[in-house]
Protein backbone atom coordinates (compact mmCIF):
# COMPACT_ATOMS: atom_id res chain seq x y z
CA UNK A 1 0.00 0.00 0.00
CA UNK A 2 0.76 3.36 -0.62
CA UNK A 3 1.35 5.47 2.41
CA UNK A 4 0.54 9.14 2.61
CA UNK A 5 2.35 11.53 5.64
CA UNK A 6 1.85 15.12 5.87
CA UNK A 7 3.34 17.92 7.72
CA UNK A 8 2.90 19.67 9.94
CA UNK A 9 0.06 18.00 12.16
CA UNK A 10 -1.26 21.32 12.87
CA UNK A 11 -0.29 24.95 12.23
CA UNK A 12 -1.91 28.80 13.07
CA UNK A 13 -2.08 31.50 10.62
CA UNK A 14 -2.83 35.29 10.97
CA UNK A 15 -5.93 35.95 8.70
CA UNK A 16 -4.50 37.25 4.98
CA UNK A 17 -1.19 35.09 5.46
CA UNK A 18 -0.56 31.94 3.90
CA UNK A 19 -0.60 28.40 5.19
CA UNK A 20 1.90 25.64 3.82
CA UNK A 21 0.85 21.91 4.10
CA UNK A 22 2.99 19.11 3.01
CA UNK A 23 2.50 16.08 2.07
CA UNK A 24 4.55 13.01 0.91
CA UNK A 25 3.52 9.40 -0.79
CA UNK A 26 5.93 6.06 -0.20
CA UNK A 27 6.36 5.80 -3.74
CA UNK A 28 5.37 7.94 -7.06
CA UNK A 29 2.03 8.53 -8.25
CA UNK A 30 3.13 10.12 -11.24
CA UNK A 31 1.26 8.58 -14.39
CA UNK A 32 3.70 7.95 -17.27
CA UNK A 33 1.41 8.05 -19.65
CA UNK A 34 -0.06 10.74 -19.29
CA UNK A 35 2.00 12.77 -17.02
CA UNK A 36 -0.47 13.01 -14.43
CA UNK A 37 0.33 12.85 -9.82
CA UNK A 38 -2.64 11.16 -8.92
CA UNK A 39 -3.17 13.19 -5.90
CA UNK A 40 -6.06 14.84 -4.35
CA UNK A 41 -6.56 17.19 -1.41
CA UNK A 42 -9.38 17.86 0.42
CA UNK A 43 -10.62 20.54 3.41
CA UNK A 44 -13.10 19.00 6.51
CA UNK A 45 -15.22 20.74 8.47
CA UNK A 46 -16.67 19.52 11.72
CA UNK A 47 -19.95 17.22 11.15
CA UNK A 48 -19.20 17.36 7.18
CA UNK A 49 -17.90 15.16 4.90
CA UNK A 50 -14.23 15.68 3.07
CA UNK A 51 -14.60 18.17 0.07
CA UNK A 52 -12.59 17.85 -2.73
CA UNK A 53 -10.36 21.00 -3.52
CA UNK A 54 -7.62 19.80 -5.40
CA UNK A 55 -7.25 16.55 -8.14
CA UNK A 56 -3.97 16.21 -10.26
CA UNK A 57 -1.65 17.81 -7.32
CA UNK A 58 -2.58 20.66 -9.15
CA UNK A 59 -5.95 21.08 -11.03
CA UNK A 60 -8.90 22.75 -8.79
CA UNK A 61 -12.52 21.05 -8.77
CA UNK A 62 -14.79 23.52 -10.16
CA UNK A 63 -15.77 26.18 -7.42
CA UNK A 64 -12.66 26.06 -5.30
CA UNK A 65 -11.46 29.67 -4.51
CA UNK A 66 -8.19 30.22 -6.16
CA UNK A 67 -6.31 31.28 -2.97
CA UNK A 68 -6.09 27.05 -2.76
CA UNK A 69 -3.15 26.09 -5.00
CA UNK A 70 -1.50 22.60 -5.18
CA UNK A 71 2.00 21.54 -6.34
CA UNK A 72 4.80 18.92 -6.53
CA UNK A 73 5.44 15.94 -8.22
CA UNK A 74 6.71 12.04 -7.59
CA UNK A 75 6.22 11.87 -4.03
CA UNK A 76 6.49 15.03 -2.46
CA UNK A 77 3.06 17.71 -2.35
CA UNK A 78 1.81 20.69 -0.95
CA UNK A 79 -1.56 23.11 -0.53
CA UNK A 80 -1.01 26.22 -0.47
CA UNK A 81 -3.81 28.76 1.05
CA UNK A 82 -2.23 32.22 -0.37
CA UNK A 83 -4.69 34.49 1.71
CA UNK A 84 -6.14 32.36 5.21
CA UNK A 85 -9.76 33.26 5.73
CA UNK A 86 -12.18 32.73 8.32
CA UNK A 87 -13.91 29.93 6.55
CA UNK A 88 -10.61 27.91 6.08
CA UNK A 89 -10.22 26.90 9.43
CA UNK A 90 -10.64 23.01 8.99
CA UNK A 91 -8.70 19.61 8.90
CA UNK A 92 -6.70 18.84 5.48
CA UNK A 93 -5.93 15.97 3.66
CA UNK A 94 -3.93 14.45 1.08
CA UNK A 95 -4.94 11.51 -0.64
CA UNK A 96 -3.31 9.30 -3.70
CA UNK A 97 -5.38 7.77 -6.73
CA UNK A 98 -2.80 6.11 -7.93
CA UNK A 99 -3.44 3.25 -6.94
CA UNK A 100 -5.89 0.98 -4.73
CA UNK A 101 -6.05 1.02 -1.93
CA UNK A 102 -6.21 4.52 -2.01
CA UNK A 103 -5.14 5.83 0.85
CA UNK A 104 -5.29 9.09 3.06
CA UNK A 105 -2.94 11.47 4.87
CA UNK A 106 -3.66 11.63 8.61
CA UNK A 107 -4.52 15.55 8.15
CA UNK A 108 -3.39 18.66 8.69
CA UNK A 109 -5.26 20.93 11.54
CA UNK A 110 -5.33 24.85 10.06
CA UNK A 111 -6.70 27.55 12.55
CA UNK A 112 -6.29 31.14 12.88
CA UNK A 113 -3.85 32.56 15.01
CA UNK B 1 -26.07 17.68 -9.49
CA UNK B 2 -24.97 14.83 -8.27
CA UNK B 3 -26.51 13.99 -4.29
CA UNK B 4 -25.52 10.66 -2.42
CA UNK B 5 -27.95 10.02 -0.01
CA UNK B 6 -27.02 7.31 2.99
CA UNK B 7 -28.97 5.10 4.99
CA UNK B 8 -29.28 2.67 7.81
CA UNK B 9 -28.89 1.80 11.31
CA UNK B 10 -26.12 3.59 13.54
CA UNK B 11 -26.26 1.14 16.31
CA UNK B 12 -24.94 -2.86 15.24
CA UNK B 13 -24.50 -5.57 17.72
CA UNK B 14 -20.78 -7.19 18.11
CA UNK B 15 -20.87 -9.80 15.45
CA UNK B 16 -23.31 -8.90 13.53
CA UNK B 17 -23.65 -7.56 9.77
CA UNK B 18 -23.36 -3.63 9.20
CA UNK B 19 -25.87 -2.49 5.97
CA UNK B 20 -25.77 0.50 4.66
CA UNK B 21 -26.79 1.64 1.37
CA UNK B 22 -26.41 5.02 -0.83
CA UNK B 23 -29.16 6.42 -3.37
CA UNK B 24 -27.86 8.12 -6.39
CA UNK B 25 -29.49 10.83 -8.06
CA UNK B 26 -28.26 13.18 -10.92
CA UNK B 27 -25.59 9.99 -12.07
CA UNK B 28 -26.44 6.44 -12.47
CA UNK B 29 -24.86 3.48 -10.35
CA UNK B 30 -24.32 1.97 -13.74
CA UNK B 31 -22.26 4.79 -15.42
CA UNK B 32 -19.09 3.08 -17.43
CA UNK B 33 -16.81 6.42 -16.05
CA UNK B 34 -17.63 6.58 -12.74
CA UNK B 35 -16.54 4.10 -9.77
CA UNK B 36 -19.30 4.10 -6.59
CA UNK B 37 -17.09 3.82 -3.44
CA UNK B 38 -17.07 3.44 0.17
CA UNK B 39 -15.04 4.95 2.64
CA UNK B 40 -14.77 5.14 6.86
CA UNK B 41 -13.40 7.32 9.53
CA UNK B 42 -12.64 7.38 12.54
CA UNK B 43 -9.85 8.38 15.52
CA UNK B 44 -7.94 5.40 14.98
CA UNK B 45 -7.64 4.78 11.30
CA UNK B 46 -8.33 7.98 10.10
CA UNK B 47 -10.03 8.01 6.52
CA UNK B 48 -9.89 4.53 5.20
CA UNK B 49 -11.10 3.12 1.80
CA UNK B 50 -13.30 -0.14 2.08
CA UNK B 51 -13.95 -1.00 -1.38
CA UNK B 52 -15.69 -0.27 -4.68
CA UNK B 53 -18.26 -1.18 -7.65
CA UNK B 54 -18.39 -0.25 -10.73
CA UNK B 55 -20.10 -1.21 -14.31
CA UNK B 56 -18.16 -1.69 -17.64
CA UNK B 57 -20.07 -3.90 -19.70
CA UNK B 58 -20.34 -6.05 -16.78
CA UNK B 59 -20.15 -5.59 -13.08
CA UNK B 60 -16.83 -5.17 -10.98
CA UNK B 61 -16.38 -4.78 -7.45
CA UNK B 62 -12.74 -3.84 -5.53
CA UNK B 63 -12.42 -4.41 -1.50
CA UNK B 64 -9.64 -3.50 0.78
CA UNK B 65 -7.49 -5.86 2.05
CA UNK B 66 -8.23 -5.19 5.42
CA UNK B 67 -11.90 -5.96 5.06
CA UNK B 68 -12.04 -8.24 2.02
CA UNK B 69 -12.60 -11.49 3.92
CA UNK B 70 -16.00 -9.66 5.46
CA UNK B 71 -17.31 -7.16 3.20
CA UNK B 72 -19.75 -7.04 0.28
CA UNK B 73 -20.55 -4.10 -1.95
CA UNK B 74 -23.21 -4.45 -4.32
CA UNK B 75 -24.96 -2.34 -6.71
CA UNK B 76 -28.69 -2.32 -7.66
CA UNK B 77 -29.52 -0.74 -11.07
CA UNK B 78 -33.32 -0.92 -10.30
CA UNK B 79 -32.90 2.03 -7.46
CA UNK B 80 -29.98 3.28 -8.35
CA UNK B 81 -27.81 2.84 -5.40
CA UNK B 82 -25.33 0.88 -4.22
CA UNK B 83 -25.05 -1.30 -0.55
CA UNK B 84 -22.10 -1.64 2.35
CA UNK B 85 -22.31 -5.17 4.10
CA UNK B 86 -19.62 -5.37 6.64
CA UNK B 87 -20.44 -8.87 8.57
CA UNK B 88 -18.95 -9.54 11.84
CA UNK B 89 -18.35 -6.53 13.45
CA UNK B 90 -16.63 -5.21 16.27
CA UNK B 91 -16.40 -2.15 18.39
CA UNK B 92 -13.11 -1.33 16.12
CA UNK B 93 -15.67 -1.07 13.11
CA UNK B 94 -17.31 1.56 14.87
CA UNK B 95 -16.66 4.83 12.25
CA UNK B 96 -18.70 7.63 10.07
CA UNK B 97 -18.98 5.35 6.89
CA UNK B 98 -19.26 7.63 3.52
CA UNK B 99 -20.44 6.71 0.21
CA UNK B 100 -18.39 8.67 -2.66
CA UNK B 101 -18.34 8.92 -6.53
CA UNK B 102 -15.29 8.93 -8.21
CA UNK B 103 -14.85 9.64 -12.29
CA UNK B 104 -12.56 7.32 -13.31
CA UNK B 105 -8.92 8.36 -14.49
CA UNK B 106 -9.58 12.16 -13.45
CA UNK B 107 -10.84 13.40 -10.17
CA UNK B 108 -11.10 11.27 -6.98
CA UNK B 109 -13.80 11.10 -4.78
CA UNK B 110 -15.41 14.63 -5.96
CA UNK B 111 -19.53 13.57 -4.48
CA UNK B 112 -20.07 12.21 -1.25
CA UNK B 113 -22.76 10.79 1.19
CA UNK B 114 -23.76 12.96 4.26
CA UNK B 115 -21.97 10.22 6.71
CA UNK B 116 -23.42 7.96 8.63
CA UNK B 117 -21.82 7.58 12.35
CA UNK B 118 -22.41 3.48 12.95
CA UNK B 119 -21.67 2.26 16.54
CA UNK B 120 -20.69 -1.10 17.07
CA UNK B 121 -22.22 -1.52 20.91
CA UNK B 122 -23.90 -3.95 22.35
Amino acid sequence: DIVMTQSPDSLAVSLGERATINCKSSQSVLYSSNNHDYVAWYQQKPGQPPKLLIYWASTRESGVPDRFSGSGSGTDFTLTISSLQAEDVAVYYCQQYYSSPFTFGPGTKVDIK
Amino acid sequence: QVQLQQSGPGLVKPSQTLSLTCAISGDSVSSNSVTWNWIRQSPSRGLEWLGRTYYRSKWYTEYAVSVKSRITINPDASKNQFSLQLNSVTPEDTAVYYCARRISDTTSFDYWGQGTLVTVSS
